[in-house]
């Protein structure tokens, strides 16, 4: 069965832009989790989504903000768009929230010039 | 606070011989303990998931190993090849009981095996 789908794969942004990262889970997973992967911080938490609803939310400002539709598919926003969120963009799929089922996704990469 | 930590930072081998990653652990309660391997520029790929109960998982030349109570975990890498080549991650997971995939994620070991 597929794996998780993210899109786009690369980007490059202008400061001050905004972006928008799509993540589609694998077939019947209706949690996905976000995460900014970066040299120096290394895997940060983002959000969470389950059942179209946010569980959870890290500590990143209000201009990072995601969404999660009927058919489980998230998308991640980011605005006014600065040099700092040049990373590597993770989405992670889930069966439900036991845990025990995690899978990423390839990731996107966004360049902030 | 709920920590981990990994240690070494990086490590190079020569192709063939085998290496351990060590994984320590603050979180507590703990449901379960897993090792990712990424490779650069992708996303991690799960090797081991072991649950609070379980002692020691393989997966081909990966083998984890927990200790619960002493909040340790290795990884050993046999027969190193080049494609090993990666960042090996550990991942605990709190109680699921808190309604939610919380993963709290290591700084992850950087292994480069040369041949």
């Amino acid at each position: 069965k597929a794996g998780v789908t993210q899109t786009p794969r690369y980007l490059i942004k202008t400061r001050g832009q905004q972006v928008t990262l799509s993540c589609s889970p694998i077939s019947g997973h209706r949690s996905v989790s976000w995460y900014q992967q970066t040299p120096g911080q290394g895997l940060q938490f983002l959000f969470e989504y389950f059942s179209e609803t946010q569980r959870n939310k890290g500590n990143f400002p209000g201009r990072f903000s995601g969404r999660q539709f009927s058919n489980s598919r998230s998308e991640m926003n980011v605005s006014t768009l600065e040099l700092g969120d040049s990373a590597l963009y993770l989405c992670a799929s889930s069966l439900d929230l036991s845990g025990n089922t995690i899978y990423f996704g390839e990731g996107s990469w966004l360049t902030v010039v | 606070k709920n920590q981990v930590e990994q240690s070494p930072q990086s490590l190079i081998i020569l192709e063939g011989k085998n290496c351990t990653l060590q994984c320590n652990y603050t979180v507590s309660p703990f449901s379960n303990l897993r090792w990712y391997k990424q490779d650069t520029g992708r996303g991690p790929v799960s090797l081991t998931i072991m649950t609070f109960s379980e002692n020691t998982k393989s997966n081909g030349r990966y083998t984890a190993t927990l200790d619960a109570d002493t909040k340790q975990s290795s990884l050993h890498i046999t027969a190193s090849q080049l494609s090993d080549s990666a960042s090996y991650i550990c991942v605990v997971s709190p109680s699921f009981r808190s309604g939610y995939n919380k993963l709290i994620f290591g700084a992850g070991t950087r292994l480069a095996v040369h041949p």
